[in-house]
């Protein structure tokens, strides 16, 4: 059984770093590329970052480049995000994902359970 | 254009054919996926590629795409299809990926 548990999220301040985690088991885990996926309370999901099968290849969306840098290590079978100069906005529900393809690619076959990230002063 | 965007809000009747579509000039090149979402759990994909079905999802749920246009068709829809359904594609240069704002569907 496919599965991704994250953790790390907290509250932290403005300004501040965090670094998630997520532990995936059942699959493969090189045989993917990954995604963080995030989702403000009660709307939207937005795509954060994706990481190529091989860690080679990464992506960001515009709102979170520069400030936050995904990562893999596929001894351990596990996947990062390193968040730094937190904003307000960044505040969110961030889903760790698997992506259907080695490389970019948008499909998402499975989902983690998702860790709350809250941004405060 | 790097946006993919869908009706707020749909209602079909039980057991009636419903059309939940997303638009992005991206779409020109790639299809779009398509996730369910029920409050309080983790999207569910639910089409991907052409017209692709992950095992467990019921054959009332089929994608179609034309154009700037994609589109989640439910066949007779049933109660449990209640829920958001976000779109999703990569955004025209390839190198971004794109969600729809979700549209919230209600079976009446």
């Amino acid at each position: 059984e496919v599965q991704l548990v994250e953790s790390g999220g907290v509250v932290v301040q403005p300004g501040g770093s965090l670094r998630l985690s997520c532990a995936a088991s059942g699959f493969t885990f090189d045989d993917h590329a990954m995604h963080w996926v995030r989702q403000t309370p009660g709307k939207g999901l937005e795509w954060v970052s994706l990481i190529s099968w091989d860690g080679g290849s990464t992506y960001y969306a515009d709102s979170v480049k520069g400030r936050f840098t995904i990562s893999r290590d596929n001894s351990e079978n596990s996947l990062y995000l390193q968040m730094n100069s937190l904003r307000a906005e960044d505040t969110a529900l961030y889903y760790c994902a698997r992506s259907l393809h080695l490389g970019i690619g948008h499909s998402i076959d499975y989902w983690g359970q998702g860790t709350l990230v809250t941004v405060s002063s | 254009s790097s946006e993919l965007t869908q009706d707020p809000a749909v209602s079909v009747a039980l057991g009636q054919t419903v059309r939940i579509t997303c638009q992005g000039d991206s779409l020109r090149s790639y299809y779009a996926s398509w996730y369910q979402q029920n409050p309080g759990l983790a999207p569910v994909l639910v089409i991907y590629g052409k017209n692709n079905r992950p095992s467990g999802i019921p054959d009332r749920f089929s994608g179609s795409s034309s154009g700037n246009t994609a589109s989640l068709t439910i066949t007779g829809a049933q109660a449990e299809d209640e829920a958001d359904y976000y779109c999703n594609s990569r955004d025209s240069s390839g190198n971004h990926v794109l969600f729809g704002g979700g549209t919230k569907l209600t079976v009446l």
